[in-house]
């Protein structure tokens, strides 16, 4: 079957760093993206990942191991405007998105 | 602002009644989604469009229908609603289908009693 796995919720302190992570199981694979969603708001793409490796953007960076089904999203420098859900998505073969429930990070001054 | 706007916001209707759930973009996006979005769940595809004039069904679809007469419009409808339809509504598009990014509309809260 294909299954995404990510932490049901994670705290961290304002200015640390924290890793996300997400493994995958999907028929075939043509990328993983990571969204962010504020309570009672709509997701909003953070990155996309098709190669393995780092993809850094600003305070944000992702990480991918195709032979590890394994993904991770990295934030630095912690806000309090980083407390959200995180959603890891894989595309499988069929460019069909299969999303994980979400991982709830709770941010502490 | 170019986006995607959602109607209604939130709703509370009856079991067995009738709904539709309005979505309406601006960017000239090929394809359309409609996902629900439940407690301790992903995002589960109910029905999508990859272009005017087609629909496809997605991992969820009983119960729903959707149309796509024009490229802007995409609304779903639950032709008898049950309480397990109880659910946040996301519509959203992209460019085209395959390694797209996605832009969501706001939501639309459903309450079926």
């Amino acid at each position: 079957g294909q299954n995404i796995d990510q932490p049901t919720e994670m705290t961290a302190t304002e200015g640390a760093i924290v890793q996300i992570n997400c493994t995958y199981q999907t028929s075939g694979f043509n990328g993983l993206f990571w969204y962010q969603q504020h309570a009672g708001e709509a997701p909003t793409f953070l990155s996309y990942n098709v190669l393995d490796g780092l993809e850094e953007k600003g305070r944000f960076s992702s990480f991918l191991s195709r032979s590890k089904g394994y993904s991770y999203l990295l934030l630095k420098e912690l806000q309090m405007k980083d407390s959200a859900s995180y959603l890891c998505a894989g595309l499988n073969s069929n460019y069909q998105l299969i999303w994980g429930a979400g991982t709830k990070l709770i941010i502490k001054p | 602002i170019a986006g995607i706007t959602q109607a209604p916001t939130s709703q509370i209707l009856a079991a067995g009644r009738r709904m539709t759930l309005r979505c309406t973009q601006d960017m000239r996006h090929n394809a359309m989604y409609w996902y629900r979005q439940d407690l301790g769940l992903g995002l589960r595809l109910i029905h999508y469009s990859n272009t005017a004039g087609t629909t496809g069904k997605g991992e969820v679809p009983d119960g729903y229908s959707v149309s796509r007469a024009n490229t802007d419009d995409f609304p779903l409808t639950l032709a008898s609603a049950v309480p397990s339809q109880t659910s946040v509504y996301f519509c959203a598009s992209s460019d085209s289908l395959g390694a797209n990014v996605l832009t969501f509309g706001a939501g639309s809260r459903l309450t079926v009693l």
